[in-house]
């Protein structure tokens, strides 16, 4: 087991490009949560995602973006048409899903650092 | 609406020195309360968390935080710091009866050791 990878670390790309990352949870984990990092900020919550299934998404999260979990292992960020201000730190963690968040620990992926040009 | 403000966006201490980082929490019900670290080029690291019982919860690392709900506190200490402590440290919430139990975060403090 070696903890919740994302893939790529870093992105540069120029405005009106998408981009997709991609979040390999921890292999027995069944919820995968999506967050976005800007500078100088602390993470803010974007989706999350019961085994395959969406169950929340924030405001933040806006038609350009699109989340999925096929199979409920892997999960895809997409980005269209990036702008500016997409620019930030996309973190991935992954639980366990129990009931009691007590024993619902988040694990956090070093996150894919993007840059919009 | 949950929230949680972290006074001081960089605190320095001198390697020794206790080290104290305030975080305040607003919520309807008691929250669940984490703080989790940051080092440079890495993901987030729980470092604690309350969920319920004895309000001085004990960490990684000689960490160690007391919720206090009287003040809507859960200050972060450790009574000597160490020059590998320097990292960026993050307060953060849970909704107790969330299903999605999503974490917001507080906007960090950067902790800096002076030799």
């Amino acid at each position: 087991d070696t903890g919740v990878s994302q893939d790529p670390r870093h992105k540069i790309t120029k405005r009106g490009q998408n981009v997709t990352f991609r979040c390999d949870p921890i292999s027995e984990h069944n919820r995968l949560y999506w967050y976005r990092q800007t500078l100088g900020q602390g993470p803010e919550f974007l989706t999350y995602f019961q085994n395959e299934a969406q169950l929340e998404k924030s405001r933040l999260l806006s038609d350009r973006f699109s989340a999925e979990r096929p199979k409920g292992s892997f999960s895809t960020l997409e980005i269209q048409r990036t702008e500016q201000g997409d620019s930030a730190m996309y973190l991935c963690a992954s639980s366990l899903g129990l009931d009691t968040i007590a024993k619902n620990i988040q694990y956090f992926g070093a996150g894919t650092r993007l840059s919009v040009l | 609406a949950q929230s949680v403000t972290q006074l001081g966006s960089h605190v320095s201490v001198s390697e020794g020195a206790l080290v104290l980082l305030r975080c305040n929490y607003s919520s309807s019900v008691p929250p669940y309360l984490f703080w989790y670290v940051q080092y440079p080029n890495q993901g987030l690291q729980l470092l604690l968390k309350y969920t319920t019982g004895a309000t001085l919860v004990k960490g990684i690392n000689g960490f160690e935080a007391e919720f206090k709900k009287s003040e809507t506190s859960f200050h972060l200490t450790k009574p000597s710091a160490h020059m590998s402590d320097a990292a960026e440290y993050f307060c953060a919430v849970s909704e107790r009866y969330s299903s999605a139990s999503k974490i917001i975060f507080g906007s960090g403090t950067r902790l800096s050791i002076r030799p």
